[in-house]
């Protein structure tokens, strides 16, 4: 596509559920990376993908958060037990994944995620 | 690990004015820098972003930054904006000893232009 999609834009949930938020990247881009922003706070990172593997999780915030790219393209990131204190709103960004970071990270809409 | 500080959090200016947003970082290593823009309802996109070489830099829709290493800073400025430069800026680090493309972001300074 064009550019990074992800969906649902807005998801309301209620505490203690399960959701799925899911992340189309940029076609061919091998990078794929997840981050929260809080109201009123810059984005915060998550986890980062090379290809099909996390090459980088140490953002996510507990073991409630997991995030997966099966095939090296699409990507879903997994929030169990959600909490009140999860609300925010989830970017995800895809890079060509050029040696040593230097690339432009291209961010999505992002999807918004309350939980009452 | 590197940490980024935005000095305003909000900037109010008129069209046509110059204005210069701030950021600071800390780091032990050489850094990557990086600045964003968030425009209402759409997600980020990068303005400009030092890699290494000259430490002025000049990115799209008439924004410059400038890295000074010994002040630990990296500050972006337009000459004359317009309203439709009304948006949050945020400013970002990464390390190229860290995780790739990992950026670091501050709080973001938020821009509001009036005529």
């Amino acid at each position: 596509g064009a550019g990074v999609s992800q969906t649902p834009s807005n998801k309301v949930t209620e505490k203690g559920k399960y959701v799925e938020l899911r992340c189309d990247p940029i076609s061919g881009h091998t990078a794929l990376y997840w981050y929260r922003q809080s109201l009123g706070q810059g984005p915060e990172f998550l986890i980062y993908f090379q290809g099909t593997g996390a090459a980088d999780d140490s953002g996510l915030p507990n073991d409630r958060f997991f995030a997966v790219r099966p095939e090296g393209s699409v990507s879903t990131l997994k929030i169990q037990r959600t909490e009140r204190g999860d609300s925010a709103v989830y970017l995800c960004a895809s890079s060509r994944g050029l040696a040593g970071g230097t690339d432009t990270q291209y961010f999505g809409p992002g999807t918004r995620l309350t939980v009452l | 690990a590197q940490s980024v500080t935005q000095l305003d959090s909000q900037v109010p200016v008129f069209e046509e004015a110059p204005v210069e947003l701030r950021c600071n970082y800390s780091s032990s290593v050489s850094v990557y820098l990086f600045w964003y823009v968030q425009y209402p309802n759409q997600g980020l996109q990068l303005l400009l972003k030092y890699l290494s070489g000259s430490t002025l830099v000049k990115g799209i829709n008439g924004f410059e930054a400038e890295f000074n290493k010994s002040q630990t800073s990296f500050h972006l400025r337009k000459p004359s904006v317009h309203i439709s430069d009304t948006a949050e800026y945020f400013c970002a680090v990464s390390s190229p000893t860290d995780s790739w493309g990992k950026l670091q972001f501050g709080a973001g300074t938020q821009v509001v232009v009036t005529p």
